[in-house]
């Protein structure tokens, strides 16, 4: 079974300064998708970046970008010029690329951002 | 704006009185999923559908159930509910494929 594992439990980070959270997890199957999530307390969980296991290039959207190591099975945020608004859970997800396997995403524990003014 | 609409946002019920969640969706998407998310937990899936199909996960208690009587909705009832069950419940929804999840707002449920 794939397992998704967020080493980080909290972190914190200044305000307009750069901080990376960590996730890696174990699979066996070589077509995948890896997502980001943000859930802000109390509000909607939403997705933050994606990335296809069989693209090289690590995926980027605005201040958020991604380290992705297929090898070592890691992939890790970096948010870029953190802003107050930032401050979540975020959650690292896996999902198994073949549809007739089922649909499920598999979350890691999530790690809490605080973002100090 | 097409959305995940999750009804009530706050539901309370009574240790063992039966209780049903309603989730919505305008996106029309294949698939459908029930969240489970206890305070700073990840989001434990309950079961999916994938259309018309449904999908349970091993370790869902037998008091959950889902119906989807169509596209649009999908519910989530609890037949007994137990102190245990309170938390946070989220439906999302995708296409099938590598697409990510939508989520609705969540239902926020209490045992008394």
């Amino acid at each position: 079974a794939q397992t998704v594992t967020q080493s980080q439990p909290e972190m914190s980070v200044q305000e307009a300064e750069t901080v990376t959270l960590s996730c890696t997890y174990d699979t066996s199957e070589s077509d995948y998708y890896l997502f980001w999530y943000k859930q802000p307390p109390s509000r909607q969980m939403i997705l933050v970046i994606r990335q296809e296991a069989y693209k090289q290039q690590n995926a980027t959207e605005n201040r958020f970008s991604v380290n992705f190591q297929k090898a070592a099975k890691s992939f890790s945020l970096k948010i870029s010029d953190s802003q107050l608004g930032d401050a979540a859970m975020y959650f690292c997800a896996y999902r198994r690329g073949a549809d007739n396997y089922g649909q499920n995403f598999v979350f890691g524990p999530g790690t809490r951002l605080s973002v100090l003014p | 704006d097409a959305m995940v609409i999750q009804n009530p946002r706050y539901q309370v019920t009574q240790f063992g009185k039966p209780v049903t969640l309603s989730c919505s969706q305008t996106l029309n998407h294949n698939v459908m999923y029930w969240y489970q998310q206890k305070s700073s937990q990840a989001p434990k899936l309950l079961f999916h559908y994938y259309d018309k199909d449904f999908n349970n996960e091993a370790d869902t208690p037998d008091n959950f159930q889902s119906r989807r009587p169509n596209t649009s909705f999908c519910f989530l009832d609890i037949r007994s509910p137990g102190l245990g069950d309170a938390a946070m419940y989220l439906c999302a929804t995708s296409r099938k494929g590598g697409q990510p999840q939508h989520f609705g707002d969540g239902t926020r449920l209490s045992i008394l």
